[in-house]
């Protein structure tokens, strides 16, 4: 069936890095956006990423911007968010979800989460 | 600024309608928006698109007893037939070329 699966997440020190991964199954990956999003604990969901369906573009949010990366391998129908200089503030759970065109559109799948800690 | 307004909170009876609001940022109104459900301790899960004239297009599997509506600025969400299962945080989202994607605060819907 239509799935997303995260993994990749953990509790990191400050100013470290980590890459989360979220493999694909069900459809056809390279058909569409990959966007990545966060939920803080007891907060709201926050936008992160969106990489185009060929990686021909990206785009972040101003919070991120710099310090994260997009990207993806459409022949492993995989995408990755590669996270360098973690704060505090970016402890949250992320979810990847598909758009359901090639780009910025409603996200019709999300997974199922990989929960972020960044602690000293 | 593409903003989305929700409410915090909204409750109805078991059995009865709730209808929850989204509102878009002023030169914006013309901008479709998507609604999700996130239950308790789960990740969130994809409603319905509305678009500005208020046609809409469901995800799969959800029930009829949800449905969307438009005027104006304002997207909404209507849930008939409450269920205990529908006490949850709902939250609408849009995205526009060069703005990158916009969730709004979130509505939390109690089923008293």
């Amino acid at each position: 069936q239509v799935q997303l699966v995260e993994s990749g997440g953990g509790v990191v020190q400050p100013g470290r890095s980590l890459r989360l991964s979220c493999a694909a199954s069900g459809f056809t990956f390279g058909d569409y956006g990959m966007h990545w999003v966060r939920q803080a604990p007891g907060k709201g969901l926050e936008w992160v990423a969106v990489i185009w369906y060929d990686a021909s573009k990206k785009d972040y949010a101003d919070s991120v911007k710099g310090r994260f990366t997009i990207s993806r391998d459409n022949s492993k129908n995989t995408v990755y968010l590669q996270m360098n200089g973690l704060r505090a503030d970016d402890t949250a759970v992320f979810y990847c979800a598909r758009a359901m065109v090639t780009a910025l559109g409603a996200f019709d799948i999300w997974g199922q989460g990989t929960m972020v800690t960044v602690s000293p | 600024q593409l903003v989305l307004t929700q409410s915090p909170s909204a409750s109805a009876s078991l059995g009865a309608s709730v209808k929850i609001t989204c509102s878009l940022s002023s030169g914006h109104i013309t901008y479709a928006i998507a609604w999700h459900q996130q239950q308790p301790d789960k990740g969130p899960r994809y409603l319905m698109k509305i678009n500005s004239d208020g046609s809409h297009s469901k995800g799969d599997g959800i029930p009829d007893r949800f449905s969307g509506s438009s005027s104006g600025a304002d997207r909404y969400l209507t849930i008939s037939s409450l269920q205990s299962e529908d006490e949850a945080d709902y939250y609408c989202q849009t995205w526009g070329t060069g703005m990158g994607v916009v969730f709004g605060g979130g509505t939390k819907v109690t089923v008293l």
